[in-house]
């Protein structure tokens, strides 16, 4: 079974740049997870979809960040623009209910300088 | 708000050691529990859950963890450690909302 897939693995970008991360889920799943992990802390929620509606974004920073998931498939999370702080690992998760076992991509690791 | 604390940030052992790895949450209401793992390289995976039931509960590669509710604890244990469960460790608990909140993770280190 094709685990959930992120692109690009890594990104390095200039202040002020936008960019773009892509998340493809496992097949089926309807509840798709992006979150924020900061070096030498856990993964924060950013935003969840069940299908193509948001569920949560209470902690996306909606100034600059912006998260889309058009098909209730795959999902693409754009910052513009970008600040320092952004520099972090971007990890996508998936779950076939919002309750299920969340499964996790290996991430993009974005370096904002 | 709530929060998941993990109590040691890097954690070494010598191979055969005994493991602990601390875990308190602040949140009254039900939640499940969660301890997950990144092994180098490698994609965040899940290790054991507790949603229910008998509170200790028994995951993947000898780890088990105990859900304590009068403390608020959910601690990670494995009898003796190898060297390839070299990883960050991370708990994390699920309020009835379903928002999934992680500790900071602890590095476990395991000479050979």
């Amino acid at each position: 079974e094709a685990g959930v897939a992120q692109s690009p693995r890594y990104k390095i970008i200039e202040k002020r740049q936008s960019v773009a991360f892509w998340c493809n889920p496992i097949s089926g799943h309807a509840t798709l997870y992006w979150y924020q992990q900061i070096l030498g802390q856990g993964p924060k929620l950013l935003i969840q979809f069940q299908n193509n509606g948001v569920v949560d974004d209470s902690q996306l920073p909606k100034d600059r960040f912006s998260a889309e998931r058009l098909k209730g498939v795959d999902s693409t999370l754009k910052i513009q623009p970008a600040k320092l702080e952004d520099s972090a690992v971007y990890l996508c998760a998936s779950s076939f209910g919002t309750n299920g076992e969340q499964f996790f991509g290996p991430g993009t690791r974005l370096t904002v300088l | 708000a709530q929060s998941v604390s993990q109590h040691n940030h890097h954690v070494i052992l010598s191979e055969a050691a005994s493991l602990e790895l601390g875990c308190n949450y602040s949140y009254g209401g039900t939640v499940n529990l969660f301890w997950y793992v990144q092994y180098p390289g490698q994609h965040l995976q899940l290790l054991l859950k507790y949603f229910s039931g008998d509170p200790l509960v028994k995951g993947i590669k000898g780890f088990e963890a105990e859900f304590i509710k009068s403390k608020f604890s959910f601690n990670l244990r494995k009898p003796s450690v190898q060297w390839s469960d070299t990883a960050e460790y991370f708990c994390a608990v699920r309020n009835q909302g379903g928002k999934l909140i992680f500790g900071q993770g602890t590095e476990l280190s395991v000479k050979p």
